[in-house]
């Protein structure tokens, strides 16, 4: 059974903080998404990353890919209080039609 | 373009009474999905269509059906609702496979089952 973990599982910092969170897996992954979630609302995709190793950056957001494909990360530069959401990680290893979906970060940023 | 809605938005269900969720999404997509969400534990796969005419049973799809007679449409069945079943349900589509399978979503409907 394929299993995706996020670390931490909520995580509360003032404004302009740097932080990361995790998602990490045993199983390996052809493509992995991040998405967040606001109160009230659905998840919105943030980036899908394919290759090992890969970083792509999104204005303060930064991704990046494992060498091996198993686990991904997260950096968000001086955190704004807009950053504040729950953010989840998918994982596709194209073999069927459906993602692995990790718990979620609850992150809350303070002004 | 209005993406995936989702009707109702909230609702308050009685055990053992029964109800429809509606998904319709105005992108074309072949494929649709239905989540379950509850706190800690992410989203759970319901069940999904891959196009007109077929579904699938997902993770958790005990209590639940669906049916998928138009493309733009998915629907989410409670025939006997438990008080198991309170949750925020979320409907995805998704625009092809062999991709990435990236998954848009609708706002939620959350259920309450007393």
């Amino acid at each position: 059974t394929q299993l995706l973990e996020q670390s931490p599982q909520f995580l509360s910092i003032q404004e302009g903080e740097n932080l990361t969170v995790y998602c990490n897996s045993s199983s390996v992954f052809s493509s992995l998404q991040w998405y967040r979630q606001e109160p009230g609302e659905g998840p919105v995709l943030l980036v899908t990353v394919v290759t090992g190793g890969e970083v792509k950056k999104l204005k303060r957001l930064t991704f990046q890919f494992g060498d091996a494909r198993k686990d991904s990360s997260l950096h968000i530069t001086a955190a704004q209080p807009g950053d504040t959401g729950l953010y989840l990680c998918a994982g596709s290893d194209n073999s069927n039609y459906q993602l692995i979906w990790g718990a979620g970060t609850k992150l809350i940023i303070k002004p | 373009n209005a993406g995936v809605t989702q009707t109702p938005k909230f609702r308050v269900l009685k055990t053992g009474q029964s109800m429809t969720l509606l998904c319709a999404q105005d992108m074309n997509h072949e494929y649709m999905y239905w989540y379950r969400q509850d706190p800690g534990m992410g989203l759970r796969l319901i069940h999904y269509s891959v196009g007109e005419g077929t579904t699938a049973k997902g993770e958790v799809p005990d209590g639940y059906n669906v049916s998928r007679l138009k493309k733009q449409n998915f629907l989410l069945g409670l025939e006997s609702a438990a008080p198991s079943q309170t949750s925020v349900y979320f409907c995805a589509s998704s625009p092809y496979y062999g991709s990435y399978n990236e998954q848009f979503f609708g706002p939620g409907t959350r259920l309450t089952v007393l």
